[in-house]
């Protein structure tokens, strides 16, 4: 267990809607990363938060956007869904978000389904 | 560019040493990464090696550097059917951010 939670496990919905994915960090982590792993495109990370403010940005569609809460934990909301956006979403959390110096540590992800 | 390369399978008898192989392309990488991905399950940090450095073991696992050629190995000894998952090589780039490989998946046979 690597202390990052993620919700819903998983997801499955409509084209067209809007969904909201939610992650929790490792206790004392200020950043938190989002990825998305899918058959054709392998891992990609999408987006990186530190301490509530945006740090680095991603392959993320305009249709998503994300962010980080005073708590410190994230939410991930995907809109005009596609079918395409079917994957398995990741968070990850890291203490400082500092280039290259930092581990991350991944939840066990949320995997999204698009009918 | 970034760019991370792996061979997409692997497969060994238990008891046998497996190598999984890495090359990436960012020179900057300050630290180099593996993962472990069992089925339906998250990326489990398996080990890293600073840019610096050759050589990294931690028990069954040994990470192998070759700076130069830009290239990373994972040998794991005495190879497990509960080894038998995705390896994923991760380099971390001048953003924070992880740039993954396409992952090795490994097959352990009995």
């Amino acid at each position: 267990d690597s202390g990052v939670t993620q919700t819903p496990k998983h997801l499955i919905t409509a084209t067209g809607q809007r969904v909201t994915l939610r992650c929790s960090p490792r206790s004392g982590d200020l950043s938190v990363y989002w990825y998305q792993q899918s058959l054709d495109q392998g891992l990609q990370f999408l987006i990186q938060y530190y301490n509530g403010e945006e740090r680095a940005k991603g392959n993320i569609l305009e249709r998503f956007s994300a962010q980080q809460f005073p708590d410190l934990h994230s939410e991930l909301n995907l809109s005009s869904l596609e079918l395409g956006d079917s994957a398995l979403y990741f968070c990850a959390s890291s203490v400082a978000g500092r280039v290259g110096t930092d581990t991350q540590y991944f939840g066990p992800g949320t995997r999204l389904t698009v009918l | 560019g970034e760019d991370v390369e792996q061979s997409l399978f692997l497969s060994v008898r238990e008891g046998d040493s497996s190598v999984i192989n890495c090359t990436y392309t960012d020179s900057s990488s300050t630290y180099l990464y593996w993962y472990k991905q069992e089925p339906g399950a998250g990326l489990q940090l398996l080990t890293y090696i600073f840019s610096n450095m050759d050589m990294k073991q931690d028990q069954r696992l040994t990470v192998l550097l070759n700076k130069k050629d830009k290239h990373l190995s994972l040998r794991i000894a005495d190879t497990q059917t509960g080894d038998s998952a995705i390896y994923f090589c991760a380099e971390s780039s001048n953003t924070g951010k992880l740039i993954f490989g396409q992952g090795t998946t490994l097959q352990v046979k009995p």
